[in-house]
This record gives C-alpha cells, sequence and structure tokens, in this order.
C-alpha cells in the first residue's frame, strides 16, 4: 500500500463544476505539496501547506494534520485546469517528498 | 528566464550506452533533487545534494551517478543503460534542505529518456 493515497485516480468534469481532490497519508509529515502536471509534462508547484488552509486563485488547499489527509478544491473549474494533480508530503526529519499516485482532471467545456 | 532547467527534454538511446542528463537552476537555491517518473506516472525520489553534498541516495542502481559540479547544477549520468530506465526524470531545487527549513520545489520540464 502506497503511503500516500489520492483520490479519485480520475475525475470528469463540466466547465464551472466545483472539484475536489483527496490526499490521505499514512507516515508523518513536515509538510504537504499539491503539484499540477501539464498535458506536456512539466510540473509546477501549487501549494505547499503544514496546517490550515491555502487559497490561490480559484484553487485551495487544506490540510488536516490529526486525519492525516488534504484536499485540493477547484472552483469554477475550466478546460485549463485539466492536468494531473499530485500530491507530495515531506515525510517528517526526512528529505524526501513521497508521491501519490496523481489524479487526472479533465474538464469538459 | 526558466528557473529549473533540464536538457536534453528527448532522449532516445541504444541500450548499453551511456549518457547524462544536465539539470542547471537560476534561483540560488542550495538543494537540487533527481525525481524519476515511471510509466505508470509515479514519482519517485532518487537523489539529493545539498551545497553539492549527497545527501539522500534512494535505492538506486549503480549505474546512477549524480554529479554536481557547484550548487546550481546537478547532472545524472547513466551507464549502461537498461530497456528499465526508460522513464521522465525530472530535476527539482529548493532554497534548503526541507530538515532546515520546509520550503517550496520548483522542478524542471523533464527529460523524457527512450532505451531501445
Amino acid at each position: 500500500k502506497n503511503e500516500v493515497e489520492q483520490s479519485p485516480q480520475n475525475l470528469t468534469a463540466q466547465e464551472g463544476e466545483f472539484i475536489t481532490i483527496n490526499c490521505s497519508y499514512s507516515v508523518g509529515i513536515s509538510a504537504l505539496h499539491w503539484l499540477q502536471q501539464h498535458p506536456g509534462g512539466g510540473i509546477v508547484s501549487l501549494f505547499m501547506l503544514s496546517s490550515g488552509k491555502k487559497k490561490h486563485g480559484r484553487l485551495i488547499a487544506t490540510i488536516n494534520i490529526q486525519e492525516k489527509h488534504s484536499s485540493l478544491h477547484i472552483t469554477a473549474s475550466h478546460p485549463r485546469d485539466s492536468a494531473v494533480y499530485i500530491c507530495a508530503v515531506l515525510a517528517y526529519n526526512t528529505d524526501k517528498l513521497i508521491f501519490g499516485t496523481g489524479t487526472r482532471l479533465q474538464v469538459f467545456p | 528566464d526558466t528557473a529549473v532547467s533540464q536538457t536534453p527534454k528527448y532522449l532516445v538511446t541504444q541500450m548499453g550506452n551511456d549518457k547524462s542528463i544536465k539539470c542547471e537552476q537560476n534561483l540560488g537555491h542550495d538543494t537540487m533533487y533527481w525525481y524519476k517518473q515511471d510509466s505508470k506516472k509515479f514519482l519517485k525520489i532518487m537523489f539529493s545534494y545539498n551545497n553539492k553534498e549527497l545527501i539522500i541516495n534512494e535505492t538506486v542502481p549503480n549505474r546512477f551517478s549524480p554529479k554536481s559540479p557547484d550548487k546550481a547544477h546537478l547532472n545524472l549520468h547513466i551507464n549502461s543503460l537498461e530497456l528499465g530506465d526508460s522513464a521522465v526524470y525530472f530535476c527539482a531545487s529548493s532554497r534548503h534542505t526541507y530538515r532546515d527549513r520546509v520550503t517550496e520545489a520548483f522542478f524542471g520540464q523533464g527529460t523524457r529518456l527512450t532505451v531501445v
């Protein structure tokens, strides 16, 4: 079993829908990253958080350290949001990022 | 200006060859990483360098050897390439090691290596 699990694996939505991607992890962490991998392959860091909630434009990331769970929300989704979203945790007391398997999101017009 | 740049973007080579992938960052970061993304898109850390010193070396075959000539560069050299080495390799950097202070990671565009 992977130390970082994401759900769903695949997600399709209509433009304008509210999207939620979940991430659960089983190790102690110092921080959690949400990454976006574009269809072309490049990876962009969206958020890094260790508690609470962060917002950037239409993206919101939350984390509950006690429950070992994080969510990435996209409000008013758009076709350009179509990408793979990857959750990665920084295992406590290490320099290693442990990645989830990713969630492939497709937003249709 | 590209923050983390990798070259080449695509690399097709025959089994048994030796090849290198270069990575450079112009962010002034102290720490650089190599990650491998397999055919199932799963990312896994391979190496990490902080101030030219190796700090993470996962269970990677000895055929893979990272080299950091200075803080801004971390190259990946692969000897005797095998079919199973085909993957996308990502370089990344962060300002500090995660242990010193948790900082955001910046990724390169990836190098798609195909071994035939």
